[in-house]
């Protein structure tokens, strides 16, 4: 079945530390790719996605993503994290329009 | 933010008693998604919809059905609720993206 693996459950930064969370999914066909942040207590907003074309995506506020297909990664990096990104990072894929598979969720702690 | 709401925001229930979660958009968006969200697990799929009365299971429906009378709404029962159903319910609908309601927190005891 397909699948989307996080390897990191949580990881706590001093803030304007870099920040790379990694994303890898287990099919070898076209997908789509996300990245989602869920501040506390709020619902899920998307920060990136990539969809075709140039592999290396900007989100919002500063993020940004490198989709590797030999590697099926599709890594979230942000050279310089604030406390305000303190949150959960849900990187999800689709395999076709209709399912849309998550991962686990990281944390992000970034301390003040 | 495309105009999800769910209904209750909270919940707490007895296990054995149905349950109905209601979603509402205002976008028109013709697809609809119910997840659930669970520590070490991220998101899952239950159910979605691709139109009125057009409805599909997702990763984990078992113990669940959906229905959908209305485009703008897309609703979620529990027929006999049991406590591994205690979760954050999200709805979802997609545009150009998937746009995610609030959520509603269910505890079953």
């Amino acid at each position: 079945a397909q699948s989307v693996s996080q390897h990191n459950h949580h990881v706590i930064l001093s803030e304007a530390a870099s920040l790379e969370l990694g994303c890898n999914y287990s099919y070898g066909g076209t997908v789509n790719l996300f990245w989602y942040v869920q501040y506390p207590g709020q619902h899920l907003q998307l920060l990136l996605k990539y969809f075709s074309g140039d592999p290396l995506v900007k989100g919002i506020k500063g993020f940004e993503a490198e989709f590797i297909k030999s590697k099926f990664s599709f890594n979230l990096r942000k050279p310089s994290v604030q406390w305000s990104d303190t949150a959960e990072y849900f990187c999800a894929v689709t395999y076709n329009n209709n399912d849309m598979r998550f991962g686990a969720g990281t944390r992000l702690t970034v301390k003040p | 933010d495309a105009g999800i709401t769910q209904s209750p925001r909270h919940k707490v229930t007895e296990t054995g008693t149905p349950v109905t979660l209601r979603c509402h958009q205002t976008e028109n968006h013709r697809y609809m998604y119910w997840y659930r969200q669970d520590p070490g697990h991220g998101l899952r799929l239950i159910h979605y919809s691709y139109g009125v009365k057009d409805t599909d299971k997702g990763e984990v429906s078992d113990g669940y059905s959906v229905s959908r009378s209305k485009t703008e709404d897309f609703l979620l029962t529990l027929e006999s609720a049991t406590s591994s159903q205690t979760s954050v319910y999200f709805c979802a609908t997609e545009g150009d993206e998937q746009y995610f309601g609030p959520g509603t927190r269910l505890t079953v005891t």
